[in-house]
């Protein structure tokens, strides 16, 4: 079946500068995309999110890219903190595609540890 | 405000067993999602309600899983003859209306001995 994934499983930066994550997403059918931070013993937690009729979002120290022509998303970051230490999925929904579908499919998630 | 909460945090069962485990949406959300996230993976999408009915459950793996939602409101998962395999943490979501921003609770975290 169709599937997000991600290109890397971990990633560690330094604290203070920026930090990007990859997905890559197979249905392109898909219009809407979001990431989320998973802290350890927590429900996933909505960061930002973008649908398919727009390239670039930002919200407060993050940018999420979106590239249709070759199925890729990308969180980027800016000048990270310790707080951001978590796995970082990225989501997508059909909602036009299949009006009333709203489950979301989750990549497997990358964990990002911010290096004080 | 609560956030959504999922009640019990922990459980542990046997092999065979029937288990319950509670969601509280958050108060005047009309939509309520199941997921179950095996470790070191993403949240799976179980099923899916918009009020007291389940618009969409075609993410529960078997007969053995059902899920409710009489008033709309608190939503309960249930699983017959757990598996081991069933060991997951179960994370529930509310959202306004369909198709808005998904909250998601701390999740119930299942061990099936």
């Amino acid at each position: 079946g169709e599937s997000v994934g991600l290109h890397l499983p971990t990633l560690s930066v330094q604290e203070g500068d920026n930090s990007i994550i990859n997905c890559a997403y197979s249905n392109s059918a898909s219009d809407y995309f979001i990431w989320y931070k998973q802290e350890s013993g927590k429900g996933p937690q909505f960061i930002i999110d973008i649908r398919s009729n727009m390239d670039k979002r930002q919200g407060q120290r993050v940018t999420v890219l979106l590239n249709k022509t070759v199925k890729h998303l990308s969180l980027q970051i800016a000048a990270t903190q310790p707080g951001d230490s978590a796995v970082y999925f990225c989501a997508e929904n059909m909602r036009r595609a299949n009006f009333g579908n709203e489950k979301l499919t989750f990549g497997t998630g990358t964990r990002l540890t911010i290096i004080p | 405000g609560a956030g959504v909460s999922q009640t019990p945090s922990n459980k542990v069962t046997e092999k065979g067993k029937y288990v319950e485990l509670r969601c509280d949406p958050i108060s005047g959300h009309t939509a309520l999602y199941w997921y179950r996230q095996s470790l070191g993976q993403g949240p799976e999408f179980l099923i899916y309600f918009q009020g007291t009915g389940a618009a969409d459950d075609s993410g529960l793996p078997n007969d053995r899983f059902f899920a409710v939602r009489p008033e709309g409101s608190v939503s309960t998962l249930k699983i017959q003859r757990t598996e081991r395999g069933d060991s997951a943490v179960y994370l529930c979501a509310s959202s306004l209306i369909r198709g808005y921003e998904q909250f998601f609770g701390p999740g119930t975290r299942l061990t099936v001995l």
